[in-house]
């Protein structure tokens, strides 16, 4: 399962660091995505991170914004996102990006961390 | 990015009615669309991966298909559990877009 940080308020132009402890399973088998969903929006996909070896890719409009990293000596991945504005409020999710054969998908969530700015 | 767009947005439904719902690609993805099921407060939850192969412990009653661009998700049989909001994503390239997605209520 993967357990989220608890909700944070922010003011414009902070930053702020959600973590996603991971647990019964290998931690580094598997990447995590990063979602957000906006009230009444569909979900947002922001990044990856390999728990592997911490190859990132992040979405292009988040370019600069974001930092992902992975501590496995606590299975334990963690997002950073720098100068928010209130267009950031919304529930941020990880997720495990499985891949199986040649398609990947998002198996197992966290509970979310919602965000306010 | 591609753009996926997921129609109806929202439809009403009852109790063992048959639902098909819709999302269609900006451009093709192949078969690298994967399907969702959400509840008000709750995480996504994967419901078909890879257009068609259903994740384990979903009902059977849930299929998909399609490939290119255009995808539907069936329910044949609608369960109360089943209303929700449904979400297409695709994983064909970064990034992993999402649809808009369909609300089924009652």
């Amino acid at each position: 399962q993967l357990m989220q940080s608890g909700a944070e308020v922010k003011n414009p132009g902070a930053s702020v660091l959600l973590s996603c402890k991971a647990s019964g399973y290998s931690f580094t088998s598997y990447g995590i995505s990063w979602v957000r969903q906006a009230p009444g929006q569909g979900p947002e996909w922001m990044g990856w991170i390999s728990a592997l070896n911490g190859n990132t890719r992040s979405a292009q409009k988040f370019q600069g914004r974001l930092t992902f990293t992975t501590d496995t000596s606590t299975t334990t991945a963690y997002m950073e996102m720098r100068s928010l504005t209130s267009d950031d409020t919304a529930v941020y999710y990880c997720a495990i990006d499985r891949v199986v054969g040649v398609d990947n998908a998002f198996d197992i969530w966290g509970q979310g961390t919602l965000v306010t700015v | 990015d591609i753009q996926m767009t997921q129609s109806p947005s929202s439809l009403s439904a009852s109790v063992g009615d048959r639902v098909t719902l819709t999302c269609r690609a900006s451009q093709s993805v192949s078969t690298y669309l994967n399907w969702y099921h959400q509840t008000s407060g709750k995480a996504p939850k994967l419901l078909i991966f890879g257009a068609s192969t259903l994740q384990s412990d979903v009902p059977s009653r849930f299929s998909g298909s399609g490939s290119g661009s255009d995808f539907t998700l069936t329910i044949s049989g609608l369960h109360p559990e089943d209303f929700g909001a449904y979400f297409c994503q695709q994983t064909f390239i970064s990034p992993y877009t999402f649809g808009g997605g369909t609300k089924v209520e009652i």
